[in-house]
């Protein structure tokens, strides 16, 4: 089953922070974060996991509720760059790891100037 | 360079001819995936592989076929195509496990008339 993301979109301004919010009806072992531009393939961002251990990029934030099964990325002063649509990765406990990611619907992000 | 190739990039094809569109990567990585994208949809997984000759269905495999025989290549197939298979597909390899992040090819824009 899909995790839910939400927004569907946000529009900002340059230098504005965003939240975009992921959540599974489902125990997860990881959560990824990708980014993708138009007509482009999907970017890693992120990987956060069960027990607190994060991998990715420096200048992207995001946090792992095991409990509630929820993730969110942060994005902070915002930049042109920033544009595209973000997409959750999840992987239930006890289903497989990156192989077997399911993909939320994603979020577009757009940052204007 | 680390990367994941895919061919087509476009096609245009009738009805029921079969088509083959490649996946390669270079990073000598076990794990394999297919995922096709459509509007509102998200990434869909249709095949996975864990190593050679080791293949099992996604989400949304009917209509389509894989094979490994080589641990760098995942050809995906589709015997009989039907206009409901336009669509975005990416091919996408990793590690494996929770900690390794999935590395997409490019894509290919499949259109089925």
């Amino acid at each position: 089953q899909q995790p839910v993301q939400s927004p569907q979109a946000v529009i900002l301004r340059e230098g504005e922070d965003a939240v975009i919010n992921c959540s599974s009806s489902k125990a997860l072992y990881s959560v990824h974060w990708y980014r993708q531009k138009h007509g482009e393939a999907p970017v890693f961002l992120m990987i956060l996991l069960k027990g607190g251990e994060q991998k990715g990029h420096e200048k992207i934030s995001a946090s792992f509720n095991e409990k509630k099964q929820q993730s969110s990325l942060y994005l902070t002063a915002s930049q042109l760059s920033y544009s595209g649509t973000y997409f959750c990765g999840t992987a239930p406990l006890g289903e497989g790891g990156s192989e077997k990611l399911v993909f939320g619907k994603g979020t577009k992000l757009t940052v204007n100037p | 360079e680390a990367q994941v190739t895919q061919n087509p990039r476009y096609l245009i094809t009738v009805t029921g001819k079969k088509l083959t569109v490649t996946c390669s990567q270079n990073m000598n990585h076990e794990y394999m995936s297919w995922y096709r994208q459509d509007p509102g949809l998200g990434l869909r997984q249709i095949y996975y592989s864990m190593n050679v000759e080791v293949t099992d269905k996604g989400d949304v495999p009917e209509g389509y076929k894989v094979s490994r025989k080589e641990k760098r290549n995942f050809p995906l197939i589709l015997e009989s195509p039907s206009p409901n298979q336009t669509s975005l597909y990416f091919c996408a390899s990793s590690l494996g496990g929770h900690g390794d992040e999935a590395f997409f090819g490019q894509g290919t824009r499949l259109t089925v008339v």
